[in-house]
């Protein structure tokens, strides 16, 4: 079964610095990865997703994440933070096959300073 | 679309009585999950549906929990009787296919809180 893992439980970053979000996967195939976030009294938004392809994807607001293979990563990133970035991220990974639903990291707390 | 609805949005009861949570998925889309957050356990899968049958209910914690789809757009859990250790926030989300093309569509969540 395909597991994910969110090392960080809360990052701070000062506005305008750049953003790493780590996430590493489990899974003997090439997974399904997405990146969600959660704002503050609100569900969880897709931001992106990967599935084949090139391995550098964009998604929404400015946010970008690299598949890495040999390192079972998929991590998050953006060059200028915002303070309206600030919010919970998600990380699922879900299996090429079979009907199992997507896995939730267990999430990364992003605080933005002034 | 206006999205996954979810009602209620909050709401608070006491130890022992019943509480029933709602949710409308988009239409046309054919899973329907919901989940739990809690701050100590994260995001927790309790149950799924595919075109309205149960399929894994393995995540529901206890007999006290409960969850239906009698059609398409709708589907409810039920937890009776209910308890302080059952308060958290519980979302639907409902996806086209297993969801892996295009994601999952949460609702905005229900805030339980059981005193």
């Amino acid at each position: 079964a395909q597991s994910v893992t969110q090392p960080d439980i809360h990052i701070t970053v000062s506005e305008g610095a750049s953003l790493e979000l780590r996430c590493n996967y489990s899974y003997g195939a090439t997974p399904y990865l997405f990146w969600y976030v959660q704002s503050p009294g609100q569900g969880l938004q897709l931001l992106l997703k990967y599935f084949s392809g090139d391995t550098l994807v964009q998604g929404i607001k400015g946010f970008e994440a690299e598949f890495k293979r040999s390192q079972s990563s998929f991590n998050l990133r953006k060059p200028s933070v915002h303070w309206s970035d600030a919010a919970e991220y998600f990380c699922a990974v879900g299996a090429g096959v079979g009907n199992t639903p997507l896995v939730f990291g267990k999430g990364t707390r992003l605080s933005v300073i002034a | 679309d206006a999205g996954v609805i979810q009602s209620p949005r909050h709401e608070v009861t006491e130890m022992g009585q019943e509480v029933t949570l709602r949710c409308k998925p988009i239409s046309g889309h054919d899973y329907l999950f919901w989940y739990r957050q809690t701050m100590m356990r994260g995001l927790e899968l309790l149950i799924y549906f595919n075109n309205n049958v149960p399929i894994d209910d393995s995540g529901m914690p206890e007999d006290r929990f409960s969850a239906k789809m009698p059609n398409a757009s709708f589907s409810t859990l039920k937890i009776q009787p209910s308890e302080p250790r059952d308060s958290a926030v519980y979302f639907c989300a409902s996806s086209l296919g297993r969801g892996y093309n295009y994601g999952y569509t949460f609702g905005s969540g229900t805030r339980l809180t059981v005193v």
